[in-house]
């Protein structure tokens, strides 16, 4: 596709119900991050796939949290017994360069986000 | 967390008037990068400056770079109401990062027509 592609664009849950959002990242980019943007603030890491690989997990909040990219091109991010603190807009970007490159340059290309709204 | 502040938090002005917006961070980078977000979007790519870099440009756009007081400044002239958005400072950190961006909290510039 053109452009970074996320799904669903708005997302109610109520708390305790588990979710998935989606990721399809510009086609033949080797890097994936997912962010979290609370409102007013900026987007904070979650986690970074190089290819299928999950080379950096670091920034997810709780074990809740899981991610993954099974074939080096859509991601999921899933949020297990969700809490009102998880709402967030959850933003996905993809990078054309791998983590080796990346000193070079290292541009990320983000989707619309999902906005994830927890009652 | 964030890598650092952001000021101002809120900037007003007139079409065709100046912009500039300020970033600090905390750590050594290998780059830094403004991104726009509007509304309800996601954040779009400005310009990247590297470490070895003092001052860049790109169309309307200044942005320079003092890694000595770890900071940015970022410039837009003859500003524009398209030019309404928020403003995001982003650090791509140090040997041995995955390349994840510490982005800064942002400036909201609103331009009047």
């Amino acid at each position: 596709g053109a452009g970074v592609s996320q799904s669903p664009r708005y997302k109610v849950a109520k708390r305790g119900q588990d979710v998935a959002l989606r990721c399809d990242p510009i086609s033949g980019h080797v890097s994936l991050f997912w962010y979290q943007q609370a409102l007013g603030q900026g987007p904070e890491f979650l986690t970074y796939f190089q290819n299928e690989a999950q080379l950096d997990k670091s920034g997810l909040p709780s074990d809740r949290f899981f991610a993954e990219r099974p074939e080096g091109s859509v991601s999921t991010l899933k949020i297990q017994r969700t809490q009102q603190e998880d709402s967030a807009v959850y933003l996905c970007a993809s990078s054309l360069v791998g983590a080796s490159d990346r000193i070079a340059k290292n541009i990320q290309y983000f989707g619309a986000g999902t906005r994830l709204s927890v009652l | 967390s964030q890598q650092g502040e952001e000021d101002p938090q809120a900037l007003s002005i007139q079409e065709g008037e100046n912009a500039t917006m300020n970033c600090s961070y905390k750590t050594s980078i290998n780059n830094l990068q403004w991104y726009r977000q509007n509304s309800g979007r996601g954040l779009v790519h400005l310009i990247l400056i590297r470490s070895n870099e003092r001052e860049k440009h790109s169309g309307r756009l200044r942005v320079t770079l003092d890694t000595s007081k770890k900071s940015s400044s970022l410039l837009i002239t003859a500003s524009r109401a398209a030019d309404t958005a928020s403003y995001f400072c982003a650090t791509d950190a140090g040997s041995g990062n995955t390349g994840k961006l510490i982005f800064g909290q942002g400036t909201t510039l609103q331009v009047k027509p």
